[in-house]
C-alpha cells in the first residue's frame, strides 16, 4: 500500500481566513513533504519532516506553518493568505534519505 | 539553475507505438532517478526509477534508460496506450543521504492519439 491521503480535497478561503490542511500515511515513512505546484509547472518543495522534526524549511512566508504531531500526520494551518497562494498543495512520504517519494491526491486551494 | 531539464514540453505519439521521453541532468551528486505521472489536478504518481549503479530498469511496459556520462535518462512506454496521455516529470536525489529533496523537471505533456 502506498496511499497518502489528503484533506480536503477542495478549499476556498479569504484572507483573513485561519485554515488547515491534513496529510496522513500508513506506510511507516519517516519523511513527509509538503510541496507547492502551480498550473503548468513542477512541484515545488515547501517543507520536509525528518521523525517528526522539521528539517528543511525552502524559505516559505510564515503565513504557512507547518505541523507534525506524529510520524503518521502533517498539517500546514494557513493564515493571512493572498490570492497569489491560490494553488494545488501536495503532500509527500518516503522511508528518508532519497528514497522514492509517494504523493497524495492534492488540496486544491483558491484564496479569495 | 536548472539541475533536471525535460526540453521536450510536448510529444505526440500514436496508440500502439513507442514513447520515449527525454531528461537531462547536471548535477553529478545526483544517484537516484524516478519518473512520476501527473493527470490535472491530481498529485504525482510514482511511476519508475533506477539507481545509478543501474543503466536500464523495467516494470511492464515502462523501461528506465540512464547513461551517467552523458547525464541523461529517458523513459520508454511500449506499447503506448490513450490512458497515458498525462504529464510526465522526471525527478531526481542525491546523495542518498539527509533528507536530499527531489529535483524536478519541468515535466512533458504525452498525449497518445487513438
Amino acid at each position: 500500500d502506498t496511499e497518502v491521503t489528503q484533506t480536503p480535497k477542495h478549499l476556498v478561503m479569504g484572507m483573513t481566513n485561519k485554515k488547515s490542511l491534513k496529510c496522513e500515511q500508513h506506510m511507516g515513512h519517516r519523511a513527509m513533504y509538503w510541496y507547492k505546484q502551480k498550473a503548468k509547472k513542477p512541484p515545488e518543495l515547501m517543507f520536509v519532516y525528518s521523525y517528526e522534526k522539521l528539517s528543511i524549511n525552502e524559505s516559505v512566508p510564515s503565513r504557512f506553518s507547518p505541523e507534525c504531531p506524529n510520524s503518521s500526520l502533517l498539517n500546514l494551518h494557513l493564515h493571512a493568505l493572498q490570492p497569489e497562494d491560490s494553488a494545488l498543495y501536495l503532500c509527500a512520504s518516503s522511508r528518508g534519505g532519497g528514497d522514492t517519494q509517494y504523493f497524495g491526491p492534492g488540496t486544491r486551494l483558491t484564496v479569495l | 539553475d536548472q539541475q533536471v531539464k525535460q526540453n521536450s514540453p510536448s510529444l505526440s505519439v500514436q496508440e500502439g507505438r513507442i514513447s520515449i521521453l527525454n531528461c537531462d541532468y547536471t548535477n553529478s551528486m545526483f544517484d537516484y532517478f524516478l519518473w512520476y505521472k501527473k493527470y490535472p489536478a491530481e498529485g504525482p504518481t510514482f511511476l519508475i526509477s533506477i539507481s545509478s549503479i543501474k543503466d536500464k530498469n523495467e516494470d511492464g511496459r515502462f523501461t528506465v534508460f540512464l547513461n551517467k556520462s552523458a547525464k541523461h535518462l529517458s523513459l520508454h512506454i511500449v506499447p503506448s496506450q490513450p490512458g497515458d496521455s498525462a504529464v510526465y516529470f522526471c525527478a531526481a536525489s542525491g546523495p542518498y543521504s539527509g533528507n536530499t529533496p527531489l529535483v524536478f523537471g519541468k515535466g512533458t505533456r504525452l498525449s497518445v492519439i487513438a
